[in-house]
């Protein structure tokens, strides 16, 4: 069945450093792909998507780039910010398929 | 504002107790959706609605019970049946027109059972 591998956590890193957030995944066909954040006691919140290969996510300075030769979809930001500490996780959802598979999330904390 | 109210946001059962959470959306979206989140081990489909009056078991149903009575409320019931009930649990929603299937959560409900 469809599934969703990313790194695990947790990731900590000072402000302004860079970035990235490994996440691969198999299924069927060409799923889309997305990623959620989760601030602390909140629910989820898109923060970028994309839907075919070689289309780039992004959003609040935050990108990725859906790879089907590699199945992967890894999250980069150039500078973070203390701001951006929180869960993230990757998703997808197959052609057709009624619901998302999400990864097992990754907390991210970024110190100043 | 559109979005989706989850309530209570914290709640403590005995075990052998049956609780509701309630899950309320004004977005008129089509599809709701239950998901339980454990630390470590992300998000896991419970039920989830396409349509009124209909519903489907997700990945990890036993325990739990759903009702689809309105299009904007999808209420999920914790039986005494379910064996580790301590959770957060979350309501999401989408509109099946939306193409890329993107949801939009609530805030969450945490479950403590004492």
């Amino acid at each position: 069945g469809d599934s969703v591998t990313q790194m695990e956590g947790p990731v900590t890193l000072s402000e302004e450093a860079f970035l990235t957030i490994n996440c691969t995944y198999t299924a069927t066909g060409y799923p889309s792909l997305f990623w959620y954040v989760q601030y602390p006691g909140e629910g989820l919140q898109l923060l970028l998507k994309a839907t075919k290969a070689d289309d780039k996510g992004s959003n609040k300075g935050f990108e990725a780039t859906y790879r089907k030769e590699t199945t992967s979809f890894h999250l980069e930001k150039g500078s973070v910010q203390v701001s951006d500490s929180a869960v993230y996780f990757c998703a997808l959802s197959s052609q057709g398929a009624q619901k998302l598979v999400f990864g097992q999330g990754t907390r991210l904390t970024i110190n100043p | 504002d559109g979005g989706i109210t989850q309530s209570p946001k914290y709640l403590f059962r005995k075990e052998g107790q049956n609780v509701t959470l309630s899950c309320e959306q004004n977005l008129n979206h089509d599809a709701m959706y239950w998901y339980r989140q454990d630390p470590g081990q992300g998000l896991r489909l419970i039920y989830y609605s396409q349509i009124v009056n209909d519903f489907q078991k997700g990945d990890i149903a036993e325990g739990y019970s759903v009702s689809r009575e309105k299009k904007e409320s999808f209420p999920l019931t914790v039986t005494s049946a379910q064996k580790n009930p301590t959770a957060f649990y979350l309501c999401a929603s989408s509109n099946r027109g939306s193409g890329a299937n993107v949801l939009t959560f609530g805030a969450g409900s945490r479950l403590t059972v004492l």
